[in-house]
């Protein structure tokens, strides 16, 4: 089975903090994607990544941005932690090719918030 | 703009009866119609999938109907159980396009004994 881990489950921070939010997957997958999920505003996509040291914006890259040093760990980074940043975090993997090829395995979430 | 609507936003159905969720769609470039069940606590995972080739498609108590013309797709949940119980997100995805999916805003499903 795939697995998709996130570092934390739960995460506290103060506003203005450099925040680091971590992914690792087993599946030796290309693709690896941050989302960020918010009652009643669904999954909307913050980054992508469909290689080592390749990012894509998603739909809501803004305050954020992410590292992928390695094929199987993708960073997501707050550079300044702000309240409106308070939200469930989702990492998810796929092979490559769009998503409509392959199907995204995602983590269980990191629930962050600041304060 | 929201590409992919979905309704309702909450869904409270009794034990045994049939849940239906539906989405609609704006953009005829969508080829790949997949459906994400969440339970609490976890992340989505796949539940079904559709291509517009088909108009219904079938995994045990799970359908999915589709309607091209009317750019509309629904996911139908049979004889359903407590344990079905989760938030089902509807997307759409377009080879032609990006890496991305876009999904709905999601549904949280009740299903009461």
């Amino acid at each position: 089975d795939v697995k998709v881990t996130q570092s934390s489950r739960y995460l506290v921070k103060r506003t203005g903090e450099k925040v680091f939010l971590e992914c690792v997957q087993d599946m030796d997958h290309e693709n690896m994607f941050w989302y960020r999920q918010d009652p009643g505003l669904g999954l909307r996509l913050i980054y992508f990544s469909y290689d080592v040291k390749m990012k894509e914006k998603g739909d809501i890259p803004e305050g954020y941005s992410v590292s992928r040093e390695k094929k199987e760990r993708f960073s997501l980074i707050l550079e300044s932690a702000s309240t409106n940043q308070t939200s469930m975090y989702l990492c998810a993997s796929s092979f490559p090719g769009g998503q409509g090829i392959w199907p995204l395995h995602f983590g269980n979430g990191t629930r962050l918030t600041v304060t | 703009q929201q590409q992919v609507k979905q309704s309702p936003q909450s869904l409270i159905v009794q034990k045994g009866g049939i849940s239906i969720i539906n989405c609609a769609y704006e953009n005829t470039a969508f080829d790949y119609f997949p459906w994400y069940q969440q339970f609490p606590g976890k992340g989505p995972a796949l539940l079904i999938a559709i291509r517009p080739d088909v108009s219904e498609k079938k995994e045990g108590r799970f359908t999915i109907s589709f309607n091209k013309s009317a750019k509309q797709f629904s996911l139908h949940i049979m004889d359903s159980q407590p344990g079905d119980s989760a938030t089902y997100f509807c997307a759409a995805y377009s080879g032609a396009g990006s890496y991305q999916l876009t999904f709905g805003k999601g549904t949280k499903l009740s299903v009461i004994p």
